[in-house]
């Protein structure tokens, strides 16, 4: 597809449960970025991939949060043993280097309800 | 830590009135500026952005005012129409380290324009 791809769209979990949210970015893009979106907290760095290593992990949240990137492309963030405070929507950017004036284009995000 | 301030949180302008928004930082590090558009259930998208060596960027009927040694910048959108209510963040990243690419965002203002 022309943008960035994010799946599940919506999910709902109970709390304790692991969840896996996946990233599709834009075909060539190098740069991958999840943000978190959250009515507490706004807009927030999660962690960045340039190809598959990542190498600014610094904004997740605790050690129950992960990620990985293979073949450069698709990206996966996994919630180990949920919360409710993870409740909040999952955003995916990509960009076509890793520039700050480079533009970071989003998905549409998975939102996550935590029961 | 909120590195960038955005204001107002909520916004009501009439058609084709103007729509400002306002945002400040400390961290002299950032170097590219960009506003991004949000609709319910999307992603946020890329409006505008500009560096910090210019004072003003124009595309159609959205405006960013740079004022570097106020470290503030803002966003003008003339002509206001409904189709412009939205949530608007304003964002900061830095140019070079380990955070470089990453964005600091604003904790968004809701535009609404009345008809």
């Amino acid at each position: 597809g022309a943008g960035v791809s994010q799946s599940p769209s919506n999910k709902v979990t109970e709390k304790g449960k692991d969840v896996e949210l996946r990233c599709d970015p834009i075909s060539g893009h190098t740069a991958l970025y999840w943000y978190r979106q959250s009515l507490g907290q706004g807009l927030e760095f999660l962690i960045y991939f340039q190809g598959n290593s990542a190498p600014d992990k610094s904004g997740l949240p605790s050690d129950r949060f992960s990620a990985e990137r293979t073949g450069g492309s698709v990206s996966t963030l996994t919630i180990q043993r949920t919360q409710q405070e993870d409740s909040a929507v999952y955003l995916c950017a990509s960009s076509l280097v890793r520039i700050s004036n480079q533009p970071q284009h989003f998905g549409d995000g998975t939102r996550l309800s935590i029961l | 830590q909120q590195q960038v301030k955005q204001s107002p949180q909520s916004l009501i302008v009439q058609k084709g009135g103007i729509s400002i928004i306002n945002c400040a930082y400390e961290n002299t590090a950032f170097d590219y500026f960009p506003w991004y558009q949000q609709f319910p259930g999307k992603g946020p998208a890329l409006l505008i952005a500009i560096r910090p060596d210019v004072s003003e960027k124009k595309e159609g009927r959205f405006t960013i005012s740079f004022n570097k040694s106020a470290k503030q910048f803002s966003l003008h959108i003339m002509d206001s129409q409904p189709g412009d209510s939205a949530t608007y963040f304003c964002a900061a990243s830095i140019g070079r380290g380990s955070t470089l690419g990453r964005l600091y965002f604003g904790r968004g203002t809701q535009l609404t324009v009345w008809p």
